[in-house]
């Protein structure tokens, strides 16, 4: 089965600085994608930034970028120039593409902006 | 206006009630998803729907059911509810095809179970 580990249940940063998140992840899978969600005090699941495995490209949203090692199933996610709009807790997630409708989701990392 | 609603956003009810969660769309999407959150554990799939002929268990699907009225409907019912069924539940939707990976979320329901 596919899992997803957050190994940082807390981060900080300071206003403007960058930060970045790691992620994990374990399939046997070749073709799947992944994401960062985004989960503010409002409760809403916000889509971050996504990356299809089969490129090589990493994934670029604005300030949001990703680090996508295939072969070490690393996902990492970088926030730069950081806002205290940012704060909030950040879910990686993973879909293969063989047909599983599960989006498996790691616990998660809170992310403190400082002003 | 939001793609996919959710009502309640909060609810409190008491062991043994049954109670539905609402979840409307307006993106189009075929695929509609039930997921509970707890803290810690992360989102987990209760259900999902394909279309309103193909509905599908997921990881926890015990003591919950659900029902796909239209496209753009999909309800989950907690038919005798549990202290531990105190979650949050989130509703999703993803559309068919090459290149629609992605699931959007709703605002999330908050419930109680007393």
């Amino acid at each position: 089965a596919q899992t997803v580990t957050q190994s940082q249940p807390e981060m900080s940063v300071q206003e403007a600085e960058t930060v970045t998140l790691s992620c994990t992840y374990d399939t046997s899978e070749s073709d799947y994608y992944l994401f960062w969600y985004k989960q503010p005090p409002s409760r809403q699941m916000i889509l971050v930034i996504r990356q299809e495995a089969y490129k090589q490209q990493n994934a670029t949203e604005n300030r949001f970028s990703v680090n996508f090692q295939k072969a070490a199933k690393s996902f990492s996610l970088k926030i730069s120039d950081s806002q205290l709009g940012d704060a909030a807790m950040y879910f990686c997630a993973y879909i293969g593409q063989g047909g599983s409708e599960k989006l498996v989701f790691g616990k998660g990392t809170k992310l403190t902006v400082n002003p | 206006d939001a793609d996919v609603t959710q009502t309640p956003r909060n609810r409190i009810t008491k062991t043994g009630k049954r109670i539905m969660l609402e979840c409307s769309q307006t993106k189009g999407h075929d695929r509609m998803y039930w997921y509970r959150q707890d803290p810690g554990l992360g989102l987990r799939l209760i259900y999902y729907s394909f279309d309103v002929k193909d509905i599908n268990k997921g990881e926890i699907s015990d003591g919950y059911s659900v029902s796909r009225q239209a496209q753009a409907k999909f309800s989950l019912s907690l038919e005798s509810a549990i202290p531990n069924q105190t979650a949050l539940y989130f509703c999703a939707t993803r559309g068919a095809g090459a290149g629609t990976d992605t699931q959007y979320f709703g605002p999330g329901t908050r419930l109680t179970v007393l």
